[in-house]
């Protein structure tokens, strides 16, 4: 069964420290993996995406990992803002002609100052 | 310049009623999307249109009814409301499909409440 398993499900920290949120998944035949982040109150937003050969890509204080081995991606967020504060959610898409993607249940991060 | 709009952001309907909600793009892509975000967050496709053609229709009751007058244009109409279908409706667009390394723009979401 396709699935994308986020940890942990909330995240406490305080304003300029670092954090690190996981994404488990066995999609498969994997096409590509993507990070959003959802402000409450509205849709999400694309941070990153990464197809089987990459590694690492950056955009900004966001920085996601991908290990198609083992089927595992992270996101580090560096010297966290009090406006990092949101949901992050992993996405994985197959190999297929349609639309469907399949969605983790998000990390709930707040930033304290 | 709003890339991807909702009308309404908040919807408060009695059960049995019929309501739609409607959604345009000015990115001018291909393909629309409709989801549904329930009370713990999860995101589950519902249909997906391109070049105003249907092409995923997930397992969602019949009651739901997705219209795409133009590429630009996904709108969605739900029939005979229940209290299940409150929840949060985000509408998106992408160029290509998302399994293309299509990126996927989202707009704010329309609040749907059946008392």
């Amino acid at each position: 069964k396709n699935q994308v398993e986020q940890s942990p499900q909330s995240l406490i920290i305080l304003e300029g420290k670092n954090c690190t949120l996981q994404c488990n998944y066995t999609v498969s035949p994997f096409s590509n993996l993507r990070w959003y982040k959802q402000d409450t109150g509205r849709g999400p937003v694309s941070l990153t995406i990464m197809t089987f050969s990459e590694n690492t890509k950056s955009n900004g204080r966001y920085t996601a990992t991908l290990d198609a081995d083992t089927k595992q991606s992270s996101l580090h967020i560096t010297a966290s803002q009090l406006s990092d504060s949101a949901s992050y959610i992993c996405v994985v898409n197959r190999i297929t002609n349609a639309g469907k993607s399949t969605f983790g249940d998000g990390t709930t991060l707040t930033v304290k100052p | 310049d709003t890339a991807v709009s909702q009308t309404p952001k908040y919807l408060v309907t009695q059960m049995g009623n019929d309501k739609s909600i409607k959604c345009e793009q000015n990115l001018g892509h291909d393909t629309m999307y409709w989801y549904k975000q329930d009370s713990k967050k999860f995101l589950k496709i519902m249909f997906s249109y391109n070049n105003k053609e249907l092409i995923i229709n997930e397992t969602v009751p019949n009651r739901f009814s997705p219209k795409s007058p133009d590429k630009a244009h996904l709108n969605l109409h739900i029939n005979s409301l229940e209290l299940g279908d409150s929840a949060v409706y985000f509408c998106a667009s992408s160029q290509v499909p998302p399994s293309k390394l299509g990126e996927q723009f989202f707009g704010p979401g329309t609040r749907l409440t059946v008392l």
